[in-house]
């Protein structure tokens, strides 16, 4: 498995503001992933983070408003730009560990619970 | 277009109330079938992974099997502690992102 912490676990913020969520995992990854859960819906992936390279963001989401670093292989940060109520979500990232199997398996951290007024 | 759903949305139970949850999905591949629980404000933690038609894996009150087009999630003598939101997740090909259903929320009342 793996150890996931994200910082900060909640926040409220205020409508044009910026808010940026920190991920530390507890041992080096290859592979980091930003999602998004908004109320009451499945996850959502926003971006695949690799230390060394830009992020590899999904159909819907752009740097600008999501920009994100990986400054080295145990951390990552994920910034909303510019929010609106519409942003409020739970914000989710995660690594795959390898189970010495075929595939790998994706461990989530706590999340941090976002609310834009 | 690959695509996981799941059934039903929500689930009632009364604790001791066996019963099944269940995760169709239909995709270009299977490199893997993931189950996770998500309890209400946290990320989801993981729970197992089955790789091919006819494996099943346990963890207490919990059973997950595979078939070709679905998976059950098999909840046995179930307890309060035991609601949650249960995602199902498929991988189609190495390297390729998960594709997650929507969940059931299941709520077990004492």
């Amino acid at each position: 498995s793996a150890v996931i912490s994200q910082k900060p676990s909640r926040d409220i913020c205020q409508r044009g503001t910026s808010l940026t969520i920190q991920c530390q995992v507890d041992s080096q990854v290859t592979m980091m992933f930003w999602y998004r859960q908004q109320p009451g819906q499945s996850l959502t992936l926003i971006a695949t983070a690799n230390q060394g390279s830009e992020a590899t963001y999904e159909s819907g989401f752009v740097i600008d408003k999501f920009p994100i670093s990986r400054p080295n292989l145990t951390f990552s940060t994920l910034t909303v730009s510019n929010m609106s109520p519409e942003d409020s979500s739970i914000y989710l990232c995660s690594v795959e560990r390898g189970l010495g199997r075929r595939t790998d398996t994706q461990y989530f951290g706590p999340g941090t619970r976002l609310t834009v007024l | 277009e690959d695509q996981v759903t799941q059934s039903p949305e929500a689930l009632r139970l009364q604790e001791g109330e066996s019963s099944s949850l269940n995760c169709s999905y239909t995709v270009s591949g299977l490199r893997g079938l993931f189950w996770y629980r998500q309890d209400p404000g946290k990320g989801p933690e993981f729970l197992f992974t089955l790789y091919s038609a006819g494996e099943e894996k346990e963890k207490e009150r919990l059973k997950a099997t595979l078939t070709k087009k679905e998976s059950f999630l098999h909840i046995t003598a179930p307890k309060p502690e035991d609601s949650a939101t249960y995602l199902c997740a498929v991988q189609p090909n190495y390297g390729q992102n998960f594709v997650f259903g929507p969940g059931t929320r299941l709520s077990v009342l004492p």
